[in-house]
């Protein structure tokens, strides 16, 4: 079945810095790349994702990559802030009837005033 | 995107006792999934539940332990059955989200306590 890597585990920064966190999957089929953040005590909200017919997409400070070939995905946050600071978690698409998720083990981010 | 409701958000149970989770959306949704996160662990499916048919269950979950139930396009439940501190975790509902198809969101959440 779909096996999601996630590094790094924990990842701290300081505020302004960039973070990027990676992602590997195995399973060639797979075609929607979400990632989420988590709060503590909340529930993951989705951040932003991404299709398999495209390598890029922004949304402000967020950005996600698609290498299909090398099936691996990345998030990119530019200018960090503390309020960036949570848990983050890649998903891979897998499809056995119905399309379902498969997620990474996670990121913590902290971003150091 | 689709609201969904979930409660209760978190309880204390005796072992040996069944919880049973209730997951209400504002919209009609072909699938619900059902997601169990152990403290400071990712989400793992647990099941993936569509209405009319019996729910699909992951591997390593069983329908004796996690019953399911999907009685219409709204709502659905899942009962944690014969508890044990093992099952201490919080438990998650989430639908597929239209118009974007495949964002899924989630409910906020039942965090279960088994003592």
């Amino acid at each position: 079945g779909e096996n999601v890597e996630q590094h790094p585990s924990t990842l701290s920064v300081q505020e302004g810095d960039s973070a990027v966190i990676k992602c590997t999957y195995s399973d060639s089929a797979s075609n929607y790349f979400p990632w989420y953040k988590q709060e503590l005590g909340k529930r993951p909200q989705l951040i932003i994702d991404i299709r398999s017919n495209v390598g890029e997409k922004k949304d402000q400070r967020i950005a996600v990559t698609l290498n299909k070939t090398a099936k691996h995905f990345s998030l990119h946050i530019t200018e960090t802030q503390p309020e960036d600071s949570a848990v983050y978690f890649c998903a891979a698409s897998i499809s056995t009837g119905f399309q379902k998720l498969v997620f990474g083990t996670g990121t913590r981010l902290l971003v150091s005033p | 995107s689709a609201v969904i409701s979930q409660k209760p958000s978190r309880d204390i149970c005796q072992r040996g006792t069944s919880l049973t989770i209730q997951c209400q959306v504002d919209s009609q949704v072909t699938m619900m999934f059902w997601y169990r996160q152990q403290p400071g662990q990712s989400l793992t499916l647990i099941a993936t539940a569509n209405q009319g048919s019996e729910a699909t269950y992951e591997s390593g979950f069983v329908i004796d332990k996690f019953p399911i139930s999907r009685p219409n396009l709204t709502f659905s439940t899942l009962t944690v059955s014969n508890m044990s501190p093992e099952d201490s975790s919080i438990y998650l509902c989430s639908v597929e989200t239209a118009p974007t198809r495949y964002g899924y969101t989630f409910g906020s959440g039942t965090r279960l306590t088994v003592v």
